[in-house]
């Protein structure tokens, strides 16, 4: 599975929109970007994933470069219990294909 | 729907005991995945199944952990012997793997905070 490169941590303020960057230059055509985010002592939490088409749900949106060598996940409206490491994993698709997580991106929401 | 289960969300045991660790994934699901956590090695996956059959479990560390799904409802991560290098926190997912879909989401559980004196 390609890599994925992530800034170590960035804040934002409360209400603000909040936009995470990853780089995934490797990423080849059969392989997802999807987004999981882990709140201090609790299990990761799927967020959102997308193929090359821009994607949103109620968490958040998911901008997919048109050569999909990069993507952004936006919070719209950041609030503090949005505070979390989010990973930007990239995964081939097919059956038995594994998610690997690196070390993410802190994101600290600030009152 | 209540999620993915784990049991016991915390575990202190002593050196050389054994430990299992329980999961129930969401009902419905058809893969169930097990992972550890640590600051030094992030979160890796350790082994995972489908359908009941374990698949790739290359990221088990060694013949001292074994998992096992003897059903769609119930799966173990066993430690024997136990050692404090395995203070970890552990993590069950699920998922289900539509017909004809590319692709699946995992669901996590809470995990279970092992700790090894």
């Amino acid at each position: 599975d390609a890599k994925t490169t992530q800034p170590t941590s960035m804040d934002c303020a409360e209400g603000r929109a909040a936009n995470l960057p990853c780089n995934h230059s490797t990423i080849s055509g059969n392989e997802y970007v999807y987004w999981y985010r882990q709140i201090h002592s609790q299990g990761p939490q799927y967020i959102i994933h997308g193929l090359k088409n821009n994607e949103t749900n109620e968490m958040a949106s998911l901008i997919i470069t048109e050569d999909r060598k990069s993507s952004t996940l936006i919070l719209p409206h950041a609030t503090l219990r949005d505070t979390a490491v989010y990973y930007c994993i990239v995964r081939r698709s097919g059956a038995n294909s594994k998610l690997t997580f690196g070390k993410g991106i802190t994101l600290s929401v600030r009152p | 729907d209540a999620g993915v289960i784990q049991s016991p969300r915390h575990e202190v045991t002593e050196m050389g005991q054994e430990v299992t660790l329980r999961c129930k994934p969401i009902s419905g699901h058809n893969s169930l995945f097990w992972y550890r956590q640590t600051m030094m090695r992030g979160l890796e996956l350790l082994i995972y199944f489908n359908n009941n059959v374990p698949i790739d479990d290359s990221g088990m560390p060694e013949d001292r952990f074994s998992a096992k799904m003897p059903n769609a409802s119930f799966s173990t991560l066993k430690i024997q012997p136990s050692e404090p290098r395995d203070s970890a926190v552990y993590f069950c997912a699920s998922s289900a793997r539509l017909a004809g879909a590319r692709t699946d989401t995992q669901y996590f559980g809470p995990g279970t905070r092992l700790t090894v004196l």
